[in-house]
């Protein structure tokens, strides 16, 4: 089965600073990751995706297999980026059935 | 282009009553996943629809039900509800696994 840890439950960056959520999964496959943001109040959004290897928002981030982590970066955070960020994986249970499978989050806070 | 829609946004039922959550994806996506996202458990997958079809079902008892229709418009169905049910239930929609777009959530309370 497959697993996502998030191990910071809070993280607390000043303006400016860089930042880093991690994020590790565990499964058999080949997985498809994703991070994404939800804002205070808002819907969840896709904020990356690690198949189109772009950047959103200033954020990145690089699957690494033999660490099996997928963490996000970003080198000068914003106070608007205060938000909780899910990294979730994308795995194939049978056919072409597949099922995201989320983290339990971590809620950044960007102080001025 | 209009996003996942749904309905209603705000739901208040009582214990032992039957619930029906509404969905409408983006035009064109043909796949509609559910998940359940509480405070103490995060966001949990309840199941997933292609083409009219149930294609995955996570681990919740019975009483969560499902389906989808041939505009793609999918349901969910909780029946016999308990206090625990209390959740926020999301909806996103897939088009061939190239992401998935979330719906503003249905906001269950049951007292």
């Amino acid at each position: 089965a497959q697993r996502v840890t998030q191990p910071e439950k809070l993280l607390s960056v000043f303006k400016g600073a860089p930042v880093e959520l991690k994020c590790n999964y565990s499964y058999s496959g080949s997985p498809e990751l994703f991070w994404y943001v939800q804002y205070s109040r808002q819907r969840l959004q896709l904020l990356l995706r690690h198949i189109s290897r772009e950047s959103i928002k200033g954020f990145t981030a690089d699957l690494n297999k033999g660490e099996t982590s997928f963490h996000l970066k970003k080198p000068f955070a914003q106070e608007e980026d205060s938000a909780m960020y899910y990294c979730a994986l994308s795995a194939a249970t049978s056919g072409s059935a597949r099922q995201l499978t989320f983290g339990s989050g971590t809620q950044l806070t960007v102080l001025p | 282009k209009a996003g996942v829609t749904q309905t209603p946004r705000y739901l208040i039922k009582t214990r032992g009553q039957q619930v029906t959550l509404s969905c409408s994806p983006i035009s064109g996506h043909r796949s509609v996943s559910w998940y359940q996202q509480t405070p103490g458990q995060g966001l949990q997958f309840l199941f997933e629809y292609f083409s009219e079809t149930q294609r995955n079902k996570g681990n919740f008892p019975g009483r969560f039900s499902g389906r989808q229709f041939s505009n793609s418009r999918s349901e969910m169905n909780v029946s016999t509800l308990e206090l625990g049910d209390s959740a926020l239930y999301l909806c996103a929609s897939s088009l061939a696994n190239y992401g998935y777009t979330f719906g503003s959530g249905t906001r269950l309370t049951v007292v």
